[in-house]
């Protein structure tokens, strides 16, 4: 397995405002990716954090919202930007081991008020 | 693009009860196969996956997944559930040639009562 540790577990945010959330690995991995959980809802990828590149986002995300970086085999941020109370979501960074396993971080759950 | 199923939102059964969760999924190619648990305050586990061979994968916790191909199903299956089940459950699909990103289905609530 892997140990995921993500800043901040949770946080509670003035629209408009930005937050940037940390994800940590306990040992390199090759992928991360950062997923939203909205209340009541299932988990949707918003992007594929690349080491040493930009992110490949999905459909539906773009980076101006949710700049990501990836500055080694061990750390992610993901910014959410200008946000709004649509933004009020779990974000879960996951990284690859073991070939197609995915693991998951514990999340950081964000109110916008 | 892929999708995923899950016929069920709301599960609700008595301890000891036997537990099954459909799950379908839309894509003709070759396809990973996982159910994820989430505990009440708790993040995302794995209990069981499919990549290929046995189409009856056995995971942790006495749960069981029978991969039928010609149905697009992974149904979820555990004989005898313990309230220490109750959790939501997720089916995902990774596509192989879409570069390990997983497609969740809505999820499953469970809800054991003692």
């Amino acid at each position: 397995s892997a140990v995921i540790s993500q800043k901040p577990s949770r946080d509670i945010c003035q629209r408009g405002t930005s937050l940037t959330i940390q994800c940590q690995v306990d040992s390199q991995v090759t992928m991360m990716f950062w997923y939203r959980q909205q209340p009541g809802q299932s988990l949707t990828l918003i992007a594929t954090a690349n080491q040493g590149s930009e992110a490949t986002y999905e459909s539906g995300f773009v980076i101006d919202k949710f700049p990501i970086s990836r500055p080694n085999l061990t750390f992610s941020t993901l910014t959410v930007s200008n946000m709004s109370p649509e933004d009020s979501s779990i974000y879960l960074c996951s990284v690859i081991r073991q070939g197609t396993e995915q693991f998951f971080g514990p999340g950081t759950r964000l109110t916008v008020l | 693009a892929q999708s995923v199923s899950q016929h069920n939102h709301h599960v609700i059964l008595s301890e000891a009860a036997s537990l099954e969760l459909g799950c379908n999924y839309s894509y003709g190619g070759t396809v990973n196969l996982f159910w994820y648990v989430q505990y009440p305050g708790q993040h995302l586990q794995l209990l069981l996956k499919y990549f290929s061979g046995d189409p009856l994968v056995k995971g942790i916790k006495g749960f069981e997944a029978e991969f039928i191909k010609s149905k697009f199903s992974f149904n979820l299956r555990k004989p005898s559930v313990q309230w220490s089940d109750t959790a939501e459950y997720f089916c995902a699909v990774n596509v192989q040639a879409a570069g390990n990103k997983l497609t969740f289905g809505g999820g499953t609530r469970v809800l054991v009562k003692p």
